[in-house]
């Protein structure tokens, strides 16, 4: 099955807040990484956790909780340029080494 | 300073042929990967590079090859085309794969195959 969960699709008003989640399985979590796509572009590099807590980068915060194998993230003010896709990822442990696996990605739509 | 670039954008191929992709980064990156991403699947590992000289397997490696032709170069080869590898496919680059580490990866603009 799939190793990290997160919603397929959030909406939000413009300049409101959201939150999109995501649980990841815990055998041997080194880190959580966010990443930002926007439809017909590459992914792009938005905050990592390795430790319990918050990183603020601007409008945007990740947050994580290793006891509960979950994390978020929280874009704040939201604008419409952040309509977009955005992916959960960790390095799941294969065959001796160590593979990066990222979640289905949650679609999030901004309305005005 | 171009970051990951990626030939061709777009390719259409017939059952059966075969093509190579090429990347390349300017960053000086140690790692390099090769992803295909498929509506509602997310991003899946195809073949990593930890470093020059070296290429594994990743989640999704059946039906293709790959070189790392020098620090600056991975190439992903498809022998013999199939429907199942229509795909938008990225590379991607990270300065260091340190095990369980994870690192910032810098993703190519991808190429969009079409296998009819």
């Amino acid at each position: 099955g799939q190793s990290l969960e997160q919603p397929s699709e959030v909406t939000a008003v413009e300049g409101a807040i959201v939150q999109i989640n995501c649980t990841y399985q815990t055998s041997g979590f080194y880190g959580l990484s966010w990443y930002q796509q926007h439809d017909g572009g590459a992914p792009t590099f938005l905050s990592y956790n390795a430790l319990d807590g918050l990183e603020e980068t601007g409008r945007f915060s990740s947050f994580l909780s290793r006891s509960d194998s979950y994390g978020y993230l929280l874009l704040q003010e939201l604008q419409m340029k952040d309509s977009a896709s955005y992916f959960c990822a960790e390095p799941l442990a294969s065959g001796g080494s160590y593979i990066p696996t990222f979640g289905r990605g949650t679609s999030l739509i901004v309305h005005p | 300073n171009a970051g990951v670039t990626q030939t061709p954008k777009f390719q259409v191929l017939k059952t059966g042929q075969s093509m190579t992709l090429q990347c390349a980064q300017d960053m000086n990156h140690n790692s390099m990967y090769w992803y295909r991403q498929d509506p509602g699947m997310g991003l899946r590992l195809i073949y990593y590079s930890a470093s020059e000289g070296t290429t594994d397997k990743g989640e999704v490696p059946n039906g293709y090859n790959v070189s790392r032709l020098n620090k600056r170069e991975f190439s992903l080869r498809l022998e013999s085309a199939a429907p199942s590898q229509t795909s938008v496919y990225f590379c991607a680059s990270s300065e260091l794969w340190g095990g369980g580490r994870t690192d910032t990866q810098y993703f190519g603009p991808g190429t969009r195959l079409t296998v009819l």
